[in-house]
């Protein structure tokens, strides 16, 4: 089975300074996508930045970047030039291969950690 | 840009009624999810649906949760006889046939359940 860890439940980061958020996973897949979502304090999901596990350079999204060491199975969210509205919780999300299983077939379902609620200061 | 969206945002039930949760997912896209978050808990995989049937579903989606694609828009999500527990923001989420490598999943802004 799956699993995803984030083991800061909270972070702050003064306004402008970069902030590392910390994801590590558990997997027997050889091929597995990682997500980061930010969820505002007005509830939605919001997606942020994609890594596969084939990719061989780190993704980045503007001010995001993904540090992807596979090895060490850690995908963590670095966000540079931290600005007032980052103040948000974030997701670390895997999401599984399509695969056959007993009920059926999945099909990329999600798999979210604990969440890190990130605090900017000004 | 096309979005998952959700109705209603919030919804507000006694003990023992059914609920339906809307979502319109987007046009193209092929695979639906429901999650639920608990307040202050993390998201959680309640069911996918694809090709009309439920491809997977997890162990919180018992008998008193079912799905349906009524009219190749809508995707319901119907709560038989609300508990206390079943107090949650639930979130829709789609991805169409092949989002580049990323298969991102499309979230809706939720619908807030509040059982009393």
């Amino acid at each position: 089975a799956q699993k995803i860890t984030q083991t800061q439940p909270g972070m702050f980061v003064q306004e402008k300074e970069a902030v590392t958020l910390d994801c590590t996973y558990d997997t027997s897949d050889q091929s597995y996508g990682l997500f980061w979502y930010k969820q505002p304090s007005s509830g939605e999901m919001i997606f942020l930045i994609y890594q596969g596990s084939y990719d061989e350079q780190n993704a980045t999204e503007g001010r995001y970047s993904l540090n992807f060491q596979k090895a060490r199975k850690s995908a963590n969210l670095v966000i540079s030039a931290s600005q007032l509205g980052d103040s948000a919780m974030y997701f670390c999300a895997m999401r599984e291969p399509p695969k056959a299983n007993a009920g059926g077939t999945s099909y990329g379902k999600l798999t979210f950690g604990q969440g890190t609620i990130l605090t900017v200061h000004p | 840009e096309p979005e998952v969206t959700q109705t209603p945002s919030h919804q507000v039930t006694q003990m023992g009624q059914e609920v339906i949760l809307r979502c319109v997912p987007i046009s193209n896209h092929l695979y639906f999810y429901w999650y639920r978050q608990i307040l202050g808990q993390k998201v959680e995989f309640l069911v996918s649906f694809y090709n009309n049937e439920i491809s997977e579903k997890s162990e919180i989606f018992d008998d008193q949760f079912s799905v349906e694609r009524p009219d190749g828009s809508n995707f319901t999500l119907k709560i038989r006889s609300t508990k206390l527990e079943d107090s949650a923001m639930y979130f829709c989420a789609s991805r169409g046939p092949g989002s580049g490598g990323s298969y991102e999943q499309y979230f809706g802004p939720g619908t807030r359940l509040t059982v009393t």
